[in-house]
């Protein structure tokens, strides 16, 4: 089955600074990959997701990159704010009818001001 | 927009107790999908449904059973509560067509005492 890696675990920059978080996964037939941001004890949002057929996207100051070759995926965040602060999850999934989110292990990200 | 409801917030049960979670997806979502997550955990997949009919299985106790009726709300019945099942539990759902973007509830969170 699939299995997603997510790193770094902890991850903290000043305010303004840039984020980037890297994940990787195993099963070459996955071909969506959603970022969520979950802050404590609330539901996962998704920020950003990207499709096996593209290899990059952005939306203001979050951006998110494929390698399909590699099976990595990468959330890069610019001109980082507090209220980014929280955990950020990647998954891997198989576009198809019900078919389920493997998750990272998540990445928790303080912005420090 | 209307977002996925979840019924209740919160939930304090016994050991050996049962207990039933209640997901009403975004209106003309037809998949849903439950997941577990633990404290510090990344939320794990439980189960889910597509057009009222389970469409994957994940790392799902015996003792929990689900079901998704005719109006797309699913229930998730736990039985025989261990300590180890309290948890957030988060329902997502999906318009379930050509692609998987899965948007979550508030979520449950369940005490087992």
């Amino acid at each position: 089955g699939e299995n997603v890696e997510q790193h770094p675990s902890t991850l903290s920059v000043q305010e303004g600074d840039s984020a980037v978080i890297k994940c990787t996964y195993s099963d070459s037939a996955s071909n969506y990959f959603p970022w969520y941001k979950q802050e404590l004890g609330k539901r996962p949002q998704l920020i950003i997701d990207i499709r096996s057929n593209v290899g990059e996207k952005k939306d203001q100051r979050i951006a998110v990159t494929l390698n399909k070759t590699a099976k990595h995926f990468s959330l890069h965040i610019t001109e980082t704010q507090p209220e980014d602060s929280a955990v950020y999850f990647c998954a891997a999934s198989k576009e198809n009818y019900g078919q389920n989110f493997v998750f990272g292990p998540g990445t928790r990200l303080s912005v420090l001001p | 927009a209307a977002g996925v409801i979840q019924s209740p917030r919160h939930l304090i049960k016994e050991k050996r107790e049962t207990a039933t979670l209640k997901c009403y997806p975004i209106p003309r979502h037809d998949t849903v999908y439950w997941y577990q997550q633990g404290p510090g955990q990344d939320p794990q997949f439980l189960i889910s449904f597509y057009e009222k009919m389970q469409s994957d299985k994940g790392s799902i106790p015996d003792r929990f059973s689900a079901q998704q009726f005719s109006d797309y709300h699913s229930e998730l019945n736990m039985s025989s509560l261990e300590l180890g099942d309290s948890a957030l539990y988060f329902c997502a759902s999906s318009p379930g067509l050509s692609y998987n973007e899965q948007f979550f509830g508030p979520g449950t969170r369940l005490t087992v005492l």
